[in-house]
């Protein structure tokens, strides 16, 4: 069975600020999908990445980075330089390929990032 | 290109009605998924369409839900005799059949409260 684990609950960072949001996965496949989610206050997710189990490649996108280790099982998040717009709930998430191909969303509990101006 | 849009966006009854809600999905997208997200959780997946077959459906997916998609266009979920217990944000997304239909992109949500 497939498990994202978000251990922060809460975080609070002084603007400027870079904070990491750690995310832990369990599946049995080898053929998997890692994504984070923005959730603002107005409560539409906002998809922020994803990546494929094969490539381990870092990626940087602006202020956003991530970290992907299979080794430890690991999908961290980085928000250099924080704002107080990257207030939100952040999301971790994984899907595996389903028999009927769906492959649905299972998602960690998340975490209440407040960036304090 | 507009995105997901859901309707309506809040909704409140009292237990026991029936309540529908509506989902759109991105032109084009065949992959539709509903999903449900209570107070301080993460969404919970709910049930699957390709086009308009339903694939898959879980087993928080009690007989009081159905869901449809006519045509494979919008869906509509239906929740009969709600209970307090149904008391949750409704979240509908969708994906495309290109390479990146792993990515799934959400609806702003309908909130339900049942008194």
């Amino acid at each position: 069975a497939q498990k994202v684990t978000q251990a922060q609950t809460e975080i609070s960072v002084v603007e400027k600020e870079d904070v990491t949001l750690d995310c832990v996965y369990e599946t049995r496949d080898t053929t998997y999908y890692l994504f984070w989610y923005k959730q603002p206050p107005s409560g539409e997710l906002v998809f922020l990445i994803r990546r494929n189990s094969f490539d381990e490649q870092n990626e940087i996108s602006g202020r956003y980075s991530w970290n992907f280790q299979k080794s430890t099982s690991s999908f961290n998040f980085t928000i250099t330089a924080s704002q107080v717009v990257d207030s939100a709930v952040y999301f971790c998430a994984l899907s595996e390929a389903q028999r009927a191909g769906s492959y649905q969303l299972t998602f960690g509990k998340g975490t209440k990032l407040s960036v304090i101006p | 290109d507009t995105g997901v849009s859901q309707d309506p966006r809040h909704k409140i009854t009292k237990r026991g009605q029936n309540v529908t809600f509506r989902c759109d999905p991105i032109s084009e997208h065949n992959r539709l998924y509903w999903y449900r997200q209570t107070l301080g959780q993460g969404p919970e997946f709910l049930t699957y369409f390709q086009n308009e077959a339903q694939l898959e459906k879980s087993r928080l997916l009690s007989d009081r839900f159905s869901a449809e998609r006519p045509k494979g266009s919008f869906s509509t979920l239906e929740i009969q005799r709600t209970e307090q217990g149904d008391s949750a944000m409704y979240l509908c997304a969708s994906s495309s059949p290109s390479r990146s239909s792993y990515e799934q992109y959400f609806g702003p949500g309908t909130r339900l409260t049942v008194t």
